[in-house]
Parts: C-alpha cells; sequence; structure tokens
C-alpha cells in the first residue's frame, strides 16, 4: 500500500523558515517524480513544485520561486520543500503526491501569523 | 499559464440521477509525446484528493465505471452515472501537460 506521511507544518511568523518533509512509502520511491501541492483554507488546489525521480528536473510556481526549494533523499524515501521568506499567502495545508495527482499524503498545515 | 475553466461551480444532485461537469482549457493539452494529460480528481469532505480519472478518459484502479471521462485538446467532461453517496464532494480537473500544472477551480457535488 502506498503512504505518504508529511511533517513539518505548525504556525511561523511572516519572513521566517519552515521545512516540510514527506515520507514515501509502499512503491519504490527512487522511481517516481514527486510534487507538493497546497490548498489554502477554504480554497482550490494549487501546485507548488516538482522533482524529478533522480532530481535532475526541478519546477516551481511562480509565486514561490526563489523563496521554496524542493529536494529529495531516495536513501532515505523522503521528499523536501523548504519554505523561506515566509508571507501570510503561504498559509495552506501542503500535500505531497507521487507523479503529480496518483498517491497523495494526508497533508501538513502551514499558518504563517504574527 | 493554462487557465482550466471549470463549470458548475456547483451541482446539487439526487441519488441515482447522473451529472456532468465541464473543464475548458485556454490552450490544448495535447502533449509533445501526443497524449493528454487533463486528469480528474474528487476530494471528499475533511479527505485528501484522490484521482479518478488520467488522460482524459483512463480509470484509475477500483473507481466504479459509474465515472467516465471524455473530451479532446481544450474541452473535457467528466460524467457520474447513477451518482452514489460516496461521490459528494469537491471535483477538480487537472492539466499536467504545461508547467506550471494547474487546477480548475472545482466543482462542488452536494445531495438534493
Amino acid at each position: 500500500e502506498v503512504q505518504l506521511v508529511e511533517s513539518g507544518g505548525g504556525l511561523v511568523q511572516p519572513g521566517r523558515s519552515l521545512k516540510l518533509s514527506c515520507v514515501a512509502s509502499g512503491f519504490t520511491f527512487s522511481n517516481y517524480g514527486m510534487n507538493w501541492i497546497r490548498q489554502a483554507p477554504g480554497k482550490g488546489l494549487e501546485w507548488v513544485a516538482y522533482i524529478s525521480s533522480g532530481s535532475s528536473y526541478i519546477y516551481y510556481a511562480e509565486t514561490v520561486k526563489g523563496r521554496f526549494t524542493i529536494s529529495r533523499d531516495n536513501a532515505k524515501n523522503t521528499l523536501y520543500l523548504q519554505m523561506t521568506s515566509l508571507r501570510s499567502e503561504d498559509t495552506a495545508l501542503y500535500y505531497c503526491a507521487r507523479q503529480l495527482d496518483r498517491d497523495w499524503g494526508q497533508g501538513t498545515l502551514v499558518t504563517v501569523s504574527s | 499559464d493554462v487557465v482550466m475553466t471549470q463549470t458548475p461551480p456547483s451541482l446539487s444532485v439526487a441519488i441515482g440521477q447522473s451529472v456532468s461537469i465541464s473543464c475548458k482549457s485556454s490552450q490544448s493539452l495535447v502533449a509533445s509525446d501526443k497524449n493528454t494529460y487533463l486528469n480528474w480528481l474528487l476530494q471528499s469532505p475533511g479527505r485528501s484528493p484522490k484521482r479518478l480519472i488520467y488522460q482524459v478518459s483512463k480509470l484509475d484502479s477500483g473507481v466504479p465505471d459509474r465515472f467516465s471521462g471524455s473530451g479532446s485538446e481544450k474541452d473535457f467532461t467528466l460524467k457520474i452515472s447513477r451518482v452514489e453517496a460516496e461521490d459528494l464532494g469537491v471535483y477538480y480537473c487537472l492539466q499536467g501537460t504545461h508547467l506550471p500544472y494547474t487546477f480548475g477551480a472545482g466543482t462542488k457535488l452536494e445531495l438534493k
């Protein structure tokens, strides 16, 4: 059974940093591209970032480019999202997803507020 | 960016009724490999999204055949035949052809 478990969310002040993790199991993590997708409270879905299986290809939404960094450790079956210079508009439930949308985690909530 | 226009924003249905949801893209979703990366997802209340259909019309494993997807280029439709209570929630279309990947705004399916 595929499992994706996100962690690392929490309450953070504007301008500060936070690092999210997503631990994968039930499939060969190193074979798949992975994504971060977020959902602001009561809103729709927004794609945030993609990383290929071997980290050769990385893409970001314009709203986070230059502030967020996606990375992965295939030996640890873990996907990361380093978020810096956080803004109130980054407040959302952050999901990791396999192959864009094939499988999703339960999400981790990031709240940016003073 | 590709804009995904999803209609209607909400639907009120009775169990057993059939419904259709439309998704129109601002650009053709045919990729260079000739595939069309248009997917449909359902987010049930309080749950993570779940993919139902990928590449326009291919059903994910375990998805009932009451669900069907159709369309081409820029115009796509999700049809649900004989709605059941478990089908309620918000449906999203998603294009995975062009970066940045973009979602429709969602269609909320509610019980009448």
